[in-house]
């Protein structure tokens, strides 16, 4: 079965810091990766997106993710948050055998701690 | 860029009664757009995937009669709740494909509480 796996439910972290919020996926075939970000009571904004091609991919907000396919890792990364970055944080695959269906991961909460 | 209105945002209804959902795509024509549900401090789960024109495929689990699913035009999708109970109460999100080439475009959701 086809499954996403974010590692951390909660980070917390100081604000200007850098943070890493990992992702994995289980896979045999070709996948295409999304990370969204959630704040309170509203829908999903897409941060950035790997269809093909560089393997780092850069998003919005700062936001940057590399896709390593030995690892079937897709982990998002930021220098620097601010505050503003406090949300919730989703993984997302869509694999090239199931058509258009995405699978989600349990999300991270991210918090920045001023 | 692409949007997908979602209305409305916040919907309380007492139970036994039925809520209907709308998702519009406003810039764009979808003939796919999805069903999601979220409770709280989890993941989204796919609900079904809306067809336009023909009926919608629900997931495994899903009740159909229960959550009653709408395509009938390339812009809009609707669902409804029918004889809602507590435990119906959950956030609703729908998205589509713009055809940007991946990427979905989600709407801003739907909190529904059923009292």
């Amino acid at each position: 079965a086809q499954s996403v796996t974010q590692l951390d439910s909660q980070v917390p972290v100081f604000e200007e810091a850098p943070v890493e919020l990992r992702c994995n996926y289980s896979s045999s075939v070709s996948v295409y990766l999304f990370w969204y970000v959630q704040y309170p009571n509203q829908g999903l904004q897409l941060l950035l997106k790997y269809l093909s091609g560089s393997t780092l991919v850069k998003g919005i907000n700062g936001f940057e993710a590399e896709f390593n396919k030995s690892q079937t890792s897709f982990h998002l990364r930021k220098p620097s948050v601010h505050i503003s970055d406090t949300a919730e944080y989703f993984c997302a695959v869509s694999y090239s055998n199931t058509g258009n269906q995405f699978y989600f991961g349990t999300g991270t909460s991210l918090t920045v701690i001023p | 860029g692409a949007v997908v209105s979602q209305h409305p945002s916040r919907v309380i209804c007492k139970s036994g009664t039925s809520v209907k959902i709308e998702c519009r795509s406003l810039d764009f024509q979808a003939t796919t757009m999805f069903w999601y549900r979220q409770f709280p401090k989890q993941s989204l789960m796919l609900m079904a995937t809306s067809n336009e024109g023909s009926k919608a495929t629900y997931e495994q689990g899903v009740e159909k009669d229960k959550f009653l699913i709408n395509h009938a035009s390339l812009t809009l999708s609707t669902l409804t709740v029918t004889s809602a109970h507590p435990e119906d109460s959950s956030f609703y999100i729908c998205s589509a494909d713009p055809g940007s080439g991946y990427g979905y475009t989600f709407g801003s959701g739907t909190r529904l509480t059923v009292v």
